[in-house]
């Protein structure tokens, strides 16, 4: 158990498809994040929240579209993607940004695969 | 730009044997270093991490680190492995006061019983 749950964990869509991805954190914390791993490439950070707000988009395409409603949910929208969007998708959470010693933890991650 | 490198991409070892991965990062100024680890089928876990004080730290399951700032380097240690620590390991470096975690591309680690 992570604290860090994602849904689905495995998702096959064809490129013209919507679907969502999922995440929820137990531990009270007030930030979260996405992350893009694919193989032999280091994980990339997508977008992060603090207090709801989106303080980062790593210069993400926009058939991806995250959404935070509350510091405990975030969400993954995804239209219209590529093949090479296929990859796991790990949600992270952790008590708050910029401050030193601060962790983040993990989901188990949402495989992505689009046909 | 930002990076951490792992110059070991795969390593094999048969148990008992000594454990050092190599994690080198970019950054200027004060920052914050990690370790995790990723079993196979399971989520990403801190081993360790290093902000301040002694260089030496010391995490779960028996893993240590050190930090070598005139080296820009966190390289991770265990004296022994054993066949559970088959993994993959990512070395993680944040610059002090931000949020942007820089990952390295993994390690698989192979221990053989």
């Amino acid at each position: 158990e992570t604290g860090v749950t994602q849904t689905p964990r495995h998702l096959v869509m064809g490129m013209t498809n919507k679907k969502s991805l999922k995440c929820e954190q137990h531990l009270g914390h007030n930030a979260m994040y996405w992350y893009k791993q694919s193989a032999k490439k280091p994980l990339e950070l997508m977008f992060v929240y603090n207090f709801k707000e989106q303080t980062e988009n790593n210069s993400v395409p926009s058939r991806f579209s995250p959404e935070c409603p509350n510091s405990s949910h975030l969400f993954l929208h995804l239209h219209t993607l590529q093949p090479e969007d296929s990859a796991l998708y790990l949600c992270a959470s952790s008590h708050s940004i910029g401050q030193d010693g601060n962790t983040i933890y993990f989901g188990e991650g949402s495989w992505l695969t689009v046909v | 730009a930002q990076s951490v490198s792992q110059h070991n991409h795969h390593v094999i070892l048969s148990e008992a044997a000594s454990l050092e991965l190599g994690c080198n990062y970019s950054y200027g100024g004060t920052v914050n270093l990690f370790w995790y680890v990723q079993y196979p089928g399971q989520h990403l876990q801190l081993l360790l991490k290093y902000f301040s004080g002694d260089p030496l730290v010391k995490g779960i399951k028996g893993f240590e680190a050190e930090f070598i700032k005139s080296k820009f380097s966190f390289n991770l240690r265990k004296p022994s492995v054993q066949w559970s620590d088959t993994a993959e390991y990512f070395c993680a470096a944040v610059r002090s006061g931000t949020y942007k975690y820089i990952f390295g591309t993994g390690t698989r680690l192979k221990v053989l019983a």
